[in-house]
């Protein structure tokens, strides 16, 4: 069955510190997207970046980067010379034409940078 | 800019109040869906829509309705509130397929 894991409930670093998060996903289908959404304090909820199960090209944007690897079902999201306006909830999601593509969501990681 | 809004931010009714929660997205978004969102239990479906009059269960419809009489705006209803309901609600909406959901501030809703 589809699922999202995101096994760091809670990481907490000194801002500059480089963050990895991890997101471990698990699909029947061949054609699937997988998606990261931040949630700051306010509570609106953030689309960062959405990956295709064929391109498994990392991504870079700024300080962000992302590492899709389809060989041990994980996308994973690093965070470099995090600052304390990273501190967020992060959630991985997944979506696959098998189920209509509707979101699995993770449980989402409490990502805490300390100044 | 995608753009969704939500009628309220916070919200305090009454249990056995009819409630309603507005979303507007003016992104001509085909689709759009309504979560909660709860401490240890994450981000639930409630319902989506994948066009105008259309709607879809989620996997936690029970005691909520939705209409969607115009592509941009989807109606949340809760026929009569139950302290159970007490929750944070988020409304989405996206293009078709595998497309980005986009979301709206959240309404924190109180049943008391």
């Amino acid at each position: 069955a589809q699922k999202v894991t995101q096994a760091q409930t809670e990481i907490s670093v000194v801002e500059k510190e480089d963050v990895t998060l991890d997101c471990v996903y698990e699909t029947r289908d061949t054609t699937y997207y997988l998606f990261w959404y931040k949630q700051p304090p306010s509570g609106e909820l953030v689309f960062l970046i959405r990956r295709n199960s064929f391109d498994e090209q990392n991504e870079i944007s700024g300080r962000y980067s992302w590492n899709f690897q389809k060989s041990t079902s994980s996308f994973n999201f690093t965070i470099t010379a995090s600052q304390v306006v990273d501190s967020a909830v992060y959630f991985c999601a997944l979506s696959e034409a098998l189920s209509n593509y509707q979101l699995i969501w993770g449980a989402g990681t409490k990502l805490i940078i300390k100044p | 800019d995608v753009k969704v809004t939500q009628s309220s931010r916070y919200l305090v009714k009454r249990t056995g109040e009819k409630v309603f929660l507005e979303c507007v997205q003016d992104m001509d978004h085909e689709n759009m869906f309504w979560y909660r969102q709860d401490p240890g239990l994450g981000l639930r479906l409630i319902y989506f829509s994948y066009d105008v009059k259309m709607k879809e269960k989620g996997d936690i419809p029970e005691g909520y309705s939705v209409s969607r009489e115009k592509k941009e705006r989807f109606s949340l209803i809760l026929e009569s509130a139950s302290t159970n309901q007490t929750s944070m609600y988020l409304c989405a909406s996206s293009l078709p397929l595998a497309g980005e959901q986009y979301f709206g501030p959240g309404t924190r809703l109180t049943v008391t």
